[in-house]
């Protein structure tokens, strides 16, 4: 039963169309964040969410719209997606926002060509 | 400003042989300091964190870091490296205010010989 779980896994599209990510964890935790990993493989924070309400939202172009509908629940949607788009999108999650042990979904792979 | 940097983007050792993976960091109030690993096609797990208690902290799977305040460190080390040690390997630090906003390093590959 997975702890943190993320959908689609892989997610291929052309330039301009607009896509969502869902991520779900089951851990019963306060806070959900979105995790942006590069090429290189650097991590970069987006977003965070502590019981539904914003609480980190980094410099990022206003395209990204994360979205809690419950506290279980973080789901990120792109709109017009540009090449520099792609990446691994990872999900995570901790007890409440102070915490920092986060427990990561396995990541959405995003190619935009 | 929170920073951490990660000495060496790629560490290859025999099975057997010691594990040392560098990580410096820079912080304007004391650090909470992670180390997660990431295994191929998954997600991070967090290995070991020091948030001010004892400067030695030990993790999961026979890892352990050493909080160094006159350098700067908090390097990753295991006696004796196995070939499921094989992975990336992140130190963070965490950001200020108390988000839970983590600073992850530029990450270093683990590569473990036969």
């Amino acid at each position: 039963d997975t702890a943190v779980s993320q959908t689609p896994k892989y997610l291929v599209t052309q330039m301009g169309n607009d896509k969502s990510i869902k991520c779900e964890q089951n851990l019963g935790h306060d806070t959900m964040y979105w995790y942006k990993q590069d090429s290189k493989k650097f991590l970069k924070i987006m977003f965070s969410y502590n019981n539904k309400e914003l609480i980190i939202n980094e410099t990022v172009p206003n395209r990204f719209s994360p979205k809690s509908p419950d506290k279980a629940h973080l789901n990120l949607h792109i709109n017009s997606l540009e090449l520099g788009d792609s990446a691994v999108y990872f999900c995570a999650s901790s007890q409440e926002a102070t915490n920092e042990k986060l427990f990561f979904g396995s990541g959405t792979q995003l190619s935009v060509l | 400003a929170q920073s951490v940097t990660q000495l060496g983007s790629h560490v290859s050792v025999s099975e057997g042989a010691l594990v040392l993976l560098r990580c410096n960091y820079s912080s304007s109030v004391p650090p909470y300091l992670f180390w997660y690993v990431q295994y191929p096609n998954q997600g991070l797990q967090l290995l070991l964190k020091y948030t001010s208690a004892a400067t030695l902290v030990k993790g999961i799977n026979g890892f352990e870091a050493e909080f160094k305040k006159s350098e700067t460190s908090f390097h990753l080390t295991k006696p004796s490296a196995h070939m499921s040690d094989a992975a990336e390997y992140f130190c963070a630090v965490s950001g200020t205010g108390n988000t839970g906003k983590l600073i992850f390093g530029q990450g270093t590959t683990l590569q473990v010989k036969p």
